[in-house]
């Protein structure tokens, strides 16, 4: 079973400072790695796919990477509406499974 | 647009059974893998399975197989989670998603609906 961790659990930061948000799996593995912005009461929000492809819509501030089994997320300069949790999410295709992490909470210093 | 409207959600006593519906809206429904998402108050995320575009192959979370069952009526653009055996942690805010081509990500997700496991 792969396990997914991301780092750190909460970031603590003011508007127009960069945010790093990451993500590993325990196993190196075929696998696809998408980014999700998830706010209250809203449905959650694909921002990056494929690891390092920004989805329709998404603000050039938003950038994903990747580096074998290590991923992120990086936020260059952070808008009153980027605050909110975001989670990474794996697939693994054989079988197909999909693998959450456990979220970053990005807060508003 | 693409829409995404789960229902079906409310409060059940544990051990009975709920039927969620996922209705689809603004796209070619029968081409794309749809799957389920739940987010238990307070905690992540947690992925429950996933449905082939034809609706013939189906996979599951460790978590919930054999309880949970996906399926799909592409001539009605909907999808099904039947939940059996419900237990108070499946307490949770139940989302649809759409899978992009390739198993790539979830583009489009619905607004997601609670289920609640109580005496």
């Amino acid at each position: 079973e792969i396990v997914v961790t991301q780092s750190p659990a909460n970031l603590s930061l003011s508007p127009g400072e960069r945010a790093t948000l990451s993500c590993w799996a325990s196993q190196s593995v075929s696998t696809s790695l998408a980014w999700i912005q998830h706010k209250p009461g809203q449905a959650p929000r694909l921002l990056i796919y494929d690891a390092s492809n920004r989805a329709p819509g998404i603000p050039a501030r938003f950038r994903g990477s990747a580096s074998g089994a290590d991923f992120g997320l990086t936020i260059s300069s952070l808008e009153p509406e980027d605050f909110a949790v975001y989670y990474c999410q794996l697939r693994t295709n054989r079988p197909p499974r999909i693998t959450f992490g456990g979220g970053t909470r990005v807060e508003m210093k | 647009q693409v829409q995404l409207v789960e229902s079906g959600g409310g409060v059940v006593q544990p051990g009975r059974s709920l039927r969620l519906s996922c209705a689809a809206s603004g796209f070619s429904f029968g081409r794309y893998t749809m799957t389920w998402v739940r987010q238990a108050p307070g905690k992540g995320l947690e992925w429950l399975g996933l449905i082939s575009y034809d609706g013939d192959n189906e996979h599951y979370a460790d978590s919930v197989k054999g309880r949970f069952t996906l399926s799909r009526d592409n001539s009605k653009n909907t999808m099904f989670l039947q939940m059996d055996s419900l237990r108070p942690d499946d307490t949770a805010v139940y989302y649809c998603a759409r899978e992009l081509t390739g198993g790539l990500g979830f583009d489009y997700w619905g607004q997601g609906t609670l289920v609640t496991v109580s005496s």
